[in-house]
């Protein structure tokens, strides 16, 4: 059965604080990885696609790498803003999305 | 680049009611997607369409359907509303079909069903 388990469901960071968010899955054929944000009442947003086990994609202070079962969404010296759920998703047949990790940054 | 539209934005209806909501995509876009997020489930896929044509189906039942016109929009229709419809429905566009291409997400409609 294809699933995405994100883990963990929340977390709190001091600002500053690096830490890493996890999305492992299953899925047969997997075609790709994909992270988004989301903000409370807004739809996500696009972040990272990701193809490949080892591959790589940076944004600011976000960093997101692939594995052949599970990826991570690295995040350096987070600020407040960078304060949302965080979502993973997976595409073979069509997309299976994660539960989301809540994030929260505090000043 | 004008990104995803969707309309309305907030919707209350009541139980026996039928809806329809309306997407259009991004302007080039050939795939759109919709998508139910409740905070218990999260995102659950409804279906896809490309090229006027349903292309992938989730587990909902029959009560969701949805169409896809000429030029890309899309709208999607829940008859015979329940209580456990309220949700966020989310459309998203893509270039391509069938999940190799990213997704961008349109606002969402907030569906109220009372």
């Amino acid at each position: 059965e294809d699933q995405v388990t994100q883990s963990p469901e929340a977390l709190r960071l001091q600002e500053g604080e690096s830490s890493s968010l996890n999305c492992s899955y299953t899925v047969s054929g997997l075609r790709g990885l994909f992270w988004y944000r989301q903000d409370p009442g807004k739809g996500p947003e696009f972040l990272f696609t990701l193809y490949s086990a080892g591959e790589e994609k940076e944004k600011e202070r976000l960093k997101a790498t692939l594995t052949k079962k599970e990826s991570f969404l690295h995040i350096t010296a987070p600020k407040p803003e960078d304060s949302a759920t965080y979502l993973c998703a997976v595409s073979g047949n069509q997309f299976y999305f994660g539960t989301g990790t809540s994030l929260t940054v505090i000043p | 680049k004008a990104g995803v539209t969707q309309t309305p934005r907030y919707l209350i209806k009541t139980r026996g009611q039928q809806v329809t909501l309306s997407c259009s995509p991004i302007s080039g876009h050939r795939s759109v997607s919709w998508y139910q997020q409740t905070p218990g489930q999260g995102l659950q896929f409804l279906f896809e369409y490309f090229s006027e044509t349903q292309r992938n189906k989730g587990n909902f039942p029959g009560r969701f359907s949805g169409r896809q016109f000429s030029n890309s929009r899309s709208e999607m229709n829940v008859s015979t509303l329940e209580l456990g419809d309220s949700a966020l429905y989310l459309c998203a566009s893509s270039w391509g079909q069938g999940g190799t291409y990213e997704q961008y997400f349109g606002p969402g409609t907030r569906l109220t069903v009372t």
